[in-house]
């Protein structure tokens, strides 16, 4: 099936540092989202960009939608011990696709 | 707001059988979307349904359907079980309008031996 290419695969990191991921794709999406997945559970939307250039925060987040439509990053500030979690982006064109995912751990 | 509930949680199954998974979606939200995950694949999608009718399929064989009923709730059933099929079969819901903004329930891990 269809996935995006999510960067990086991991990291871990120390609480209070800032964080980044993207994903990209070959295919051109009018719509990105990015969820977090903690286990055993199902996905959270936490962003959703709906125009390319979009910049969009919620709280310490931020995530933008790339100008050739084809990409899309996630940054978080100051990062804390719950933020431990698998992030996903997501493209929409007519259905959801989903990248591979970033697993993100924080050191206390 | 009461969130998308998936029953059963999870759930263990042999080759061959079939099962039923179940979903209802946010109150007020008619379009509903079944998803696979797994460690190899990731999140796979497999149909969105919106007033009952299938509006999307993804790329997934004949044994897997779905249906979705007149107050929005949905069920996804998987005939013949095969031991690939082992997953967290995810459930998600959306409002008309927004489907791209799509809202998970917990899952239902099914583990086929």
């Amino acid at each position: 099936g269809q996935q995006l290419n999510q960067s990086p695969q991991s990291m871990f990191i120390q609480e209070g540092e800032d964080v980044s991921m993207n994903c990209t794709s070959s295919s051109i999406f009018n719509t990105w989202l990015w969820y977090k997945q903690d286990p055993g559970e199902g996905p959270v939307l936490l962003i959703a960009l709906y125009k390319a250039g979009e910049l969009t925060s919620n709280g310490r987040l931020t995530a933008q939608f790339g100008i050739t439509r084809k990409d899309s990053f996630l940054n978080i500030s100051a990062s804390i011990p719950s933020d431990v979690g698998i992030y996903f982006c997501a493209g929409r064109f007519q259905k959801l696709v989903f990248g591979t995912g970033t697993r993100l751990l924080v050191s206390p | 707001k009461a969130g998308v509930t998936q029953t059963p949680r999870y759930l263990i199954k042999t080759r061959g059988q079939q099962v039923t998974l179940s979903c209802s979606p946010i109150s007020g939200h008619r379009s509903v979307s079944w998803y696979q995950q797994t460690p190899g694949q990731g999140l796979q999608f497999l149909f969105e349904y919106f007033s009952e009718t299938q509006r999307n399929k993804g790329n997934f064989p004949g044994r897997f359907s779905g249906r979705q009923f007149s107050n929005s709730r949905s069920e996804m059933n998987v005939s013949t079980l095969e031991l690939g099929d082992s997953a967290l079969y995810l459930c998600a819901s959306s409002l008309e309008g927004r489907s791209y903004e799509q809202y998970f329930g917990p899952g239902t891990r099914l583990t086929v031996t």
